[in-house]
């Protein structure tokens, strides 16, 4: 299995709501991203989780809340969005502490935020 | 931080006809070059990667060259195809620190 699966592929939220992403591979990755893409614009990156520890933070408003339960799942909470915030959230996988750095994408959810 | 830059952000070729995209990087430490191919609504997907103790990498018909003093690197595809048609992003980052700057992506548009 060489997949990384996103779910939902779609989802609207108002600006009050919580919502959460998911995110699951069994490969084997220690290593998992989040990762944010506006329409015709590169990957940013917004998260990385190492053996299921936060390793960076690339300075995202805390209305979002990454979580690692274990090493195949990667959650990202989402609370009080702002429309500025719909985009494409994408959740990656690569092996960690070796020298095999090729992502590994899941399809992404699409979000929109009224 | 690491700047990526990448050209063109557009490209036109003729199916058959070679197609080149170039990037350039700031950050002399980058070691790891992969390039990453991203068809409309779908996931990015790795095409090719180069690190830095290489200076040309090929397969089949793409390939990546380094230069390490000037800080560039190119893609190159060869004998191109209407499903080469999408958005490639040039990509850096240090070996072991899992951060990937992206370049800002070229659309290349294969035309039968």
């Amino acid at each position: 299995d060489t997949e990384v699966t996103q779910t939902p592929k779609h989802l609207v939220m108002g600006m009050t709501n919580k919502k959460s992403l998911k995110c699951e591979q069994h490969m084997g990755h220690r290593a998992m991203y989040w990762y944010k893409q506006k329409a015709k614009k590169p990957p940013e990156l917004m998260f990385v989780y190492s053996y299921e520890k936060l390793s960076i933070n690339e300075s995202v408003p805390s209305r979002f809340s990454p979580e690692c339960p274990n090493s195949s799942l990667l959650n990202l909470h989402l609370h009080a969005l702002q429309p500025e915030d719909s985009a494409l959230y994408l959740c990656a996988s690569s092996q960690a502490g070796t020298r095999n750095e090729k992502l590994f994408f899941g399809s992404g959810t699409q979000l929109s935020v009224l | 931080g690491e700047n990526v830059e990448q050209h063109p952000s557009t490209l036109s070729v003729q199916e058959g006809d070679s197609a080149v995209i170039k990037c350039t990087y700031s950050d002399s430490a980058s070691n790891y070059f992969p390039w990453y191919k991203q068809e409309l609504g779908k996931r990015p997907q790795l095409i090719i990667d180069i690190r830095s103790n290489v200076g040309e990498k090929k397969d089949q018909r793409i390939a990546v060259t380094l230069n390490k003093t000037a800080k560039h690197f190119s893609l190159h595809i060869t004998e191109t195809q209407p499903e080469d048609s999408a958005v490639y992003f040039c990509a850096a980052s240090i070996v072991g620190y899992q951060k990937v700057t992206f370049g800002t992506g070229t659309k290349l548009q294969v035309i039968p």
